[in-house]
């Protein structure tokens, strides 16, 4: 069982549609950080969130922390093929876990 | 431009053999580490390392073990691999940040026959 589970695994979607992706937790968090990996090249940090309730924005992408800081989801507006991705959540601290990642694809 | 450089994207090697996989970062960064990628399965932390000379065990240390001789290389090295470990290995980079914002290689996909 993973510290960080992250659902759905898959998400096929048409081009203009919207899409979140959610990680959660049992365990709290002192922050959390999302990435985006993309074919053939390693995971890039998209944003971290450190306030419970946080939320932050960018372009197209929204982001939240929980309440609780133990749970975070990724929501794409109108997604675009340049979305395409691995999303990785991942958990701030000495063991820096990572979530199975969610794969986006978004078709044109 | 941040970077950090794996020496190979593809290597092939035997069962048995001893497997060296090279990292290099240029940013001058104090910690780096070694994840293996498999699908489902997210990254898992195999080794880091938050100074020269030194290392740190993560959740999958088995089969493995590192080297950081200058503060810019990590290696990690297979003793003997085997068909188990055929995956796609990230290196990565962080200064010593409580946000431990981490700088990822392309990654090197290793096949063991």
């Amino acid at each position: 069982t993973q510290l960080l589970e992250q659902s759905p695994q898959f998400l096929s979607i048409q081009e203009g549609e919207n899409l979140t992706v959610y990680c959660n937790s049992s365990s709290v968090f002192s922050s959390l950080q999302w990435y985006r990996q993309e074919p053939g090249e390693g995971p890039v940090l998209l944003v971290t969130v450190v306030t419970g309730g946080e939320v932050k924005k960018l372009k197209r992408l929204t982001f939240q922390f929980g309440d609780a800081r133990k749970d975070s989801s990724l929501h794409i507006t109108a997604a675009q093929p340049g979305d395409t991705g691995l999303y990785l959540c991942k958990a701030a601290g000495n063991k820096l876990t990572f979530g199975g990642g969610t794969r986006v694809l978004v078709k044109p | 431009d941040v970077k950090v450089t794996q020496s190979s994207r593809y290597l092939v090697k035997r069962t048995g053999e001893k497997v060296f996989l090279e990292c290099v970062q240029d940013m001058d960064h104090e910690n780096m580490f070694w994840y293996r990628q498999d699908p489902g399965l997210g990254l898992r932390l195999i080794y880091f390392s938050y100074d020269v000379k030194m290392k740190e065990k993560g959740d999958i240390p088995e089969g493995y073990s590192v080297s950081r001789e200058k503060k810019e290389r990590f290696s990690l090295i297979l003793e003997s691999a085997s068909t188990n470990q055929t995956s796609m290995y990230l290196c990565a980079s962080s200064l010593g940040t409580a946000k431990n914002i981490q700088y990822f290689g392309a990654g090197t996909r290793l096949s063991v026959l």
